[in-house]
């Protein structure tokens, strides 16, 4: 059965600095692979989604990057957090060439202080 | 641009009451619509996806139903119980691309 997992669960981080949030997939191969923010009181936005190893598609201009150095792994990245990047972040994958449902991890809570 | 609305915001009921979400959006085209759920601080968990060919979906007490003519499709839970107490958020996705389109949620609380 495919799982996905995601580090850390929860960070507290002042302003200006650096952010790497790591999601990885186990029991697939090849999936798409998204990243979603949560803001509190707001719905989901999609950030990123990439279809394959260094294959990114970035949905909102923002402080933020991601990147996909192996096939299950993606990775959310800053070099400088501000205040409004706090929020809940959500990893999830898809099959490729399917359009069923995404599966979600557990999400990582980010506070920036 | 899809943009997806759930009504009412916050529902709050007594155990075994059966009730209904609502979820409208603005686009008829569209692939499927999922509803998830979410339990505070945690991920989302897919609870029924409906194909735009299709009308409805059904899982033990929950229902799901789509009118893609209207824009509209409703989550009926049935004898609802405190476990069900959660977030619901209704999701499309377009038939063009693989792009989840979320509304805000309803946020469900079930009394014993």
């Amino acid at each position: 059965s495919q799982t996905i997992h995601q580090w850390p669960a929860t960070l507290v981080q002042p302003v200006g600095s650096p952010l790497s949030l790591e999601c990885t997939v186990e029991g697939t191969s090849n999936p798409n692979l998204y990243w979603y923010r949560q803001a509190a009181g707001r719905g989901l936005q999609l950030l990123f989604y990439s279809v394959g190893i260094g294959q990114i598609s970035s949905e909102v201009p923002q402080n933020l990057s991601a990147s996909r150095p192996q096939d299950r792994q993606f990775i959310l990245s800053s070099k400088k957090l501000l205040l409004s990047d706090s929020g809940f972040y959500l990893c999830a994958w898809r099959h490729r060439g399917r359009r069923e449902t995404q599966y979600f991890g557990p999400g990582t809570r980010l506070l920036v202080l | 641009k899809q943009e997806v609305t759930q009504i009412p915001a916050a529902l709050s009921v007594p155990e075994g009451e059966n009730l209904v979400l609502n979820c409208s959006f603005t686009d008829s085209a569209i692939y499927n619509l999922q509803w998830f759920r979410q339990d505070p601080g945690k991920g989302l968990t897919s609870l029924l996806l409906i194909q735009s060919s299709q009308r409805e979906q059904t899982s033990g007490r929950l229902n799901a139903s789509l009118d893609k003519s209207s824009g509209r499709s409703t989550l009926y839970i049935a004898a609802s119980q405190p476990g069900d107490s959660a977030t619901y958020l209704c999701a499309l996705q377009e038939t063009s691309g693989s792009r989840l389109t979320f509304g805000e949620g309803t946020q469900l609380t079930v009394n014993p």
